[in-house]
């Protein structure tokens, strides 16, 4: 099956800055999502990104298909940022309905 | 006003009991999904229904099993739980070309 890297694993900011989290993907996508889970564990849909990029608010996505790799950018930080970050692709519309997630990024920030 | 809800929140139940687990999204989405999230925090779709319609039935044990009795219901019922069984469930729903909507989440417990 489809290969998904999500780095860092695990990123700790002060409250104000600005971070990138990385997924990279073995094989060409349908479509790419990217989610965040709170710490009370609650899973936010933040993106639908197949392709190019867009914005909504402090954050941004990127996903480059051809060259199989998506970003997230978070600019000032705030502590309600923190949680684990998931991408999840899934591989074609032969596969619709099968999301494969990353392992997520943990991300803590800090007053 | 919720989205997509599951009951109950939580379930604290002994080994070789039998469970359910509900969920309804009203959305008006089309696909409604079973992940599970171990204690990792790895995400993996279980089962996937379109239109009441199994279409993604991952290598789950028997013991559970998947019913959708109409587009915007989809419960999972486990048989003969057992200790590896402890996780969150997440049920979670979608629209063509368009991301997920997850449930706030099942913890089950089996003791």
């Amino acid at each position: 099956g489809i290969q998904v890297e999500q780095s860092p694993p695990d990123l700790i900011l002060q409250e104000g800055a600005n971070s990138t989290l990385r997924c990279n993907f073995s094989d060409s996508v349908n479509n790419l999502q990217w989610f965040h889970q709170n710490p009370w564990g609650q899973l936010i849909n933040l993106f639908y990104i197949p392709s190019g990029t867009k914005q909504n608010g402090r954050l941004s996505a990127t996903t480059v298909a051809t060259e199989r790799y998506s970003l997230l950018y978070i600019s000032s930080s705030q502590t309600t940022d923190s949680g684990v970050y998931f991408c999840a692709v899934e591989r074609s519309s032969a596969n619709a309905g099968k999301s494969t997630f990353g392992d997520g990024t943990t991300l803590t920030v800090k007053p | 006003d919720t989205a997509v809800s599951q009951t109950p929140k939580y379930l604290v139940t002994q080994m070789g009991n039998d469970k359910s687990i509900k969920c309804e999204q009203n959305l008006g989405h089309d696909t409604m999904y079973w992940y599970k999230q171990d204690s990792k925090k790895f995400l993996k779709i279980m089962f996937s229904y379109n239109n009441k319609e199994l279409i993604i039935n991952e290598t789950v044990p028997n013991r559970f099993s998947p019913k959708s009795p109409d587009k915007a219901h989809l419960n999972l019922h486990i048989n003969s739980l057992e200790l590896g069984d402890s996780a969150v469930y997440f049920c979670a729903s979608s629209h063509f070309n368009y991301g997920y909507t997850f449930g706030s989440g099942t913890r089950l417990t089996v003791v």
